[in-house]
């Protein structure tokens, strides 16, 4: 079974400095990888996703993560973090027959004026 | 356009009753899941309806939890006899049929049970 981790749980960064967050993934085959946004009291929204090809996929909002298959990962970057940013982000994986989505524990950003 | 809706946004329960968790998802889309986030964690998968019928209901903790989705449009998430532990908020999605394709989301259904 698939599974996803997101190692950092909060995050705190300063507004206008660059963003990582990390997001490594269990899957036997290639996955497909998504990230989604969760504002307080909003619904989650699609950030972006991999499916095959590039590496390097660009999202809305500014945001790109990388794809490395030899690290089983998928992290998360914006080279300039907004206050509105501020957010709990998922990572997840579909994997198997389904279009199930597999969830990590998710990171809480803060960005400091 | 009008998203993915849930009905009701809170609800609060006494332990042992049973609730009706209602999701409309958006007009044309085949695929609905419903999934549940406890505080402080990542949504869990609980249910798949590809039309009608339950693709795949391998997330639902036990025989307490149901669903149906009866026109292959509207669905009801259905818990009996509640604990303590089913609060949480409950997720609907919804996305057209193919592997991949974007799930849409619901701004989701916070039961408590007390």
């Amino acid at each position: 079974a698939q599974s996803v981790t997101q190692p950092d749980i909060h995050i705190t960064v300063s507004e206008g400095a660059s963003l990582e967050l990390r997001c490594n993934y269990s899957y036997g085959a290639t996955p497909y990888l998504f990230w989604y946004v969760q504002s307080p009291g909003q619904g989650l929204q699609l950030l972006l996703k991999y499916f095959s090809g590039d590496t390097l996929v660009q999202g809305i909002k500014g945001f790109e993560a990388e794809f490395k298959r030899s690290q089983s990962s998928f992290n998360l970057r914006k080279p300039s973090v907004h206050w509105s940013d501020a957010a709990e982000y998922f990572c997840a994986v579909v994997g198997g027959a389904g279009n199930m989505l597999t969830f990590g524990g998710g990171t809480r950003l803060m960005v400091k004026p | 356009g009008a998203g993915v809706s849930q009905t009701p946004s809170n609800k609060v329960t006494e332990k042992g009753k049973y609730v009706e968790l209602r999701c409309d998802p958006i007009s044309g889309h085949t695929a609905l899941y419903w999934y549940r986030q406890s505080l402080g964690q990542g949504p869990e998968f609980l249910i798949y309806f590809q039309g009608t019928g339950a693709a795949d209901d391998s997330g639902l903790p036990n025989d307490r939890f149901f669903a149906v989705r009866p026109e292959g449009s509207v669905s009801t998430l259905k818990i009996q006899r509640t604990e303590r532990g089913d609060s949480a908020v409950y997720l609907c999605a919804s996305s057209f049929g193919s592997r991949g394709d974007e799930q849409y989301f619901g701004p989701g259904t916070r039961l408590t049970v007390t």
